[in-house]
């Protein structure tokens, strides 16, 4: 069946360091790879996406890559700031078009 | 413009009763889905609508789950003689239509059943 797993469960970073989220499917004919950001009670947020025709996107500190051939894909924030800290979830695109999500990724930035 | 919107934000009920989640989707989106999230996990898939067809409902955990949609807007998710594992937060995603990628949420419906 569809699945994505995602590593690590937590992540503790200091304030201007990198973190790295990563995220594995199962789904060969899945397309679209979201990430959401989700605050503490809050709706989660697209924050970045990526489709499988392209390896690599960038948006100011965010950045995710997509290797179709070994069916991962990672989220990169660099130079954290304490408002990074928050759930991150990714999730890949399945069977009309529903979402399918890993876990969650806890995500702590110490200033 | 308005984003999707659901209603009660949260609601209590107890064991057994039956409740009725809503979500308005943003004007013009088609495409309407139901995910649920349990307290610290992922959110899961319950079912997809296309306009007031549901094609998938492969999520739906049990037979006391069901959804409706009208006028390819408002949608209603139940769930009957509700059990303390249906505690969770539901949330309501909806995008324009089915080659759309982005999914907009809801702020979801905290839902505790005692």
């Amino acid at each position: 069946g569809e699945n994505v797993e995602q590593h690590p469960s937590t992540l503790s970073v200091q304030e201007g360091d990198s973190a790295v989220i990563k995220c594995t499917y199962s789904d060969s004919a899945s397309n679209y790879f979201p990430w959401y950001k989700q605050e503490l009670g809050k709706r989660p947020q697209l924050i970045i996406d990526i489709r499988s025709n392209v390896g690599e996107k960038k948006d100011q500190r965010i950045a995710v890559t997509l290797n179709k051939t070994a069916k991962h894909f990672s989220l990169h924030i660099t130079e954290t700031q304490p408002e990074d800290s928050a759930v991150y979830f990714c999730a890949g695109r399945g069977g009309y078009n529903k979402l399918i999500f890993g876990a969650g990724t806890r995500l702590a930035v110490h200033p | 413009g308005a984003g999707v919107s659901q209603s009660p934000s949260n609601k209590v009920t107890e064991k057994g009763k039956d409740v009725e989640l809503r979500c308005d989707p943003i004007s013009g989106h088609t495409a309407l889905y139901w995910y649920r999230q349990r307290l610290g996990q992922g959110l899961e898939f319950l079912i997809y609508f296309q306009g007031n067809s549901a094609p998938d409902k492969s999520g739906l955990p049990s037979d006391r789950f069901s959804a409706e949609r009208t006028g390819e807007s408002v949608s209603t998710l139940t769930i009957q003689r509700t059990q303390q594992e249906d505690s969770a937060v539901y949330l309501c995603a909806s995008s324009y239509g089915t080659g759309a990628y982005e999914q907009y949420f809801g702020p979801g419906t905290r839902l505790t059943v005692t």
